[in-house]
C-alpha cells in the first residue's frame, strides 16, 4: 500500500504570494494533520481534520488555512507568505482522530519564500 | 504549556557504541510519550511509544522508559549502527478538545561512523 504522498516536494514563492499543498493519506484513514518544521527544530502542529471537519489548530495566524475532502485528502493554504513561513511542511494521517502517536507521516513539501 | 526538551545534537558515536539520548517533559495530566525518527529524505516514523509511567517501548533495539518521577524518556541503545545515523525526536500526545497533536523536541541528530 502506498503511504502518505504529498505535492509538490519542492515549491519556491515570493513574498505575498499564496500557496497550495496537497496530502494524500494512506487508503483508510481518515484523519489528516498538518506540521511545520523548520529547520533545526521538532515539527509544530498546525491542524487535524478528521472525517472532513476541523478537529485542533495550532497556534497558526489565520493565513493558515485547510480542508479536507470528501476522499480524505486534504490541501493546507498560506496566503500572504512571509520570509518565516519557509520551512518543511508535514503531513500525517492516521486510522482515527485520536491515534495515540500512530501517525503516519510522508516526506513533507519544502517550501522556500523569497 | 506542554514542553518536550531534548539534549543538542550532533552526537557523533563509533559503531557498537551505547547511546543515550536525553528528553524531559513538562506536561499537565498523563501524556503518552514517544520517540520518531528521521532518517535523511524521508519522512518522520515512529519508533518507540509508552503511554503510562514505568513503560517501557522497545523496537530496533531502542528502549525508552516512561519516568513520571523524572519527567523523562530517555532513549538508550546498547550498540549502534552505521544505519541509526538520523535525527531523533522525542514527543508526547496532547488530547483534547483542540484535537490531537504531537509536541516534538527540537531533535536530536546521531551520526555513527565507521
Amino acid at each position: 500500500d502506498a503511504g502518505v504522498t504529498q505535492s509538490p516536494t519542492h515549491l519556491i514563492k515570493t513574498r505575498g504570494q499564496q500557496v497550495t499543498l496537497r496530502c494524500s493519506p494512506i487508503s483508510g484513514h481518515k484523519s489528516v494533520s498538518w506540521y511545520q518544521q523548520v529547520l533545526g527544530q521538532g515539527p509544530q502542529f498546525i491542524f487535524q481534520y478528521y472525517e472532513k471537519e476541523e478537529r485542533g489548530r495550532g497556534n497558526f495566524p489565520d493565513r493558515f488555512s485547510a480542508r479536507q475532502f470528501p476522499n480524505y485528502s486534504s490541501e493546507l493554504n498560506v496566503n500572504a507568505l512571509l520570509l518565516g513561513d519557509s520551512a518543511l511542511y508535514l503531513c500525517a494521517s492516521s486510522l482515527g482522530a485520536g491515534a495515540d502517536g500512530k501517525l503516519f507521516f510522508g516526506s513533507g513539501t519544502q517550501l522556500s519564500v523569497l | 504549556g506542554d514542553s518536550v526538551t531534548q539534549m543538542e545534537g550532533p552526537v557523533t558515536l563509533s559503531e557498537e557504541a551505547f547511546l543515550t539520548i536525553n528528553c524531559t517533559y513538562t506536561a499537565t495530566g498523563y501524556p503518552s510519550l514517544f520517540w520518531y525518527v528521521q532518517y535523511p529524505g524521508e519522512g518522520l516514523q515512529l519508533l518507540l511509544k509508552a503511554t503510562k509511567a514505568d513503560d517501557k517501548g522497545s523496537n530496533k533495539g531502542f528502549e525508552a522508559t516512561y519516568r513520571k518521577e523524572t519527567t523523562s524518556f530517555h532513549l538508550e541503545k546498547g550498540s549502534v549502527q552505521v544505519s541509526d545515523s538520523a535525527v531523533y525526536f522525542c514527543a508526547l500526545s496532547r488530547n483534547s478538545n483542540s484535537g490531537y497533536a504531537l509536541n516534538f523536541g527540537k531533535g536530536t541528530s546521531l551520526l555513527v561512523t565507521p
